[in-house]
């Protein structure tokens, strides 16, 4: 089931433009975490942030929680034509243990144009 | 350290035919997943082992569908018969030992084009 859903499914910009996407869910989280995909490859992490966080940076990464409305956003600045991909957004359970499920968005697809 | 290998890259079937995904996973990680990813969506769960365990396959279409992970190392997911909404990317994950959810790492998928 998808919990998560991205906003905006897609978004062109100009290489040095900064690119916001938006996640919403609905259930209590543990933690939110966000990926990346290049046409073609699999997903790779790009940042993790807790229920208790929020905000967090990761290099030109700056990912913001908000619990009270049940979003994140995911901004990327200067960007480059290499950051062209889908960023999906994942959603941890409360849930103990290994039975701690996550819960993924359908995507934003970013293309930047050089 | 090695990533997340999967074979085959790329696999072309005509319906009820079967086929086989083999993954392994990065050493020591405890925890495997299989995903399914039609173009233009999410991943969604299809099996998550804990070592040689399963932990969930509530989503795992059983009446064609299975997966294995005898060893608690590398895994392999069968679909027989195959039918054309299988069409999508296998995607093979794996997470540390320890509690919670944190990062996953990907391999770089198996697409299956059911004819």
């Amino acid at each position: 089931s998808q919990q998560g859903e991205e906003d905006p499914q897609a978004l062109s910009i100009q290489e040095g433009e900064n690119a916001t996407m938006n996640c919403s869910y609905k259930t209590s989280i543990n933690n939110l975490q966000w990926y990346r995909q290049n046409s073609g490859r699999g997903l790779v992490h790009l940042i993790l942030i807790r229920s208790n966080e929020r905000e967090k940076h990761s290099g030109r990464l700056r990912v913001t929680l908000d619990t009270s409305k049940k979003s994140s956003s995911l901004l990327i600045t200067a960007s480059r034509a290499a950051d062209t991909a889908s960023y999906f957004c994942a959603t941890a359970s409360p849930n103990a243990g290994n039975n701690r499920k996550l819960i993924w968005g359908l995507g934003t697809s970013l293309a930047v144009n050089p | 350290e090695a990533g997340v290998a999967q074979s085959p890259r790329y696999k072309i079937i005509e319906k009820r035919q079967s086929v086989a995904f083999w993954c392994n996973p990065i050493s020591g990680h405890a925890t495997l997943y299989w995903y399914q990813q039609i173009l233009g969506q999410g991943p969604k769960l299809l099996i998550q082992f804990q070592n040689n365990g399963v932990v969930d396959d509530s989503q795992l279409p059983k009446d064609r569908f299975s997966a294995e992970r005898l060893k608690g190392v590398d895994s392999t997911l069968k679909i027989q018969p195959a039918k054309l909404e299988d069409s999508a990317v296998y995607l093979c994950a794996s997470r540390r030992p320890g509690l919670g959810t944190g990062e996953l790492f990907f391999g770089e998928g198996s697409r299956l084009t059911v004819l």
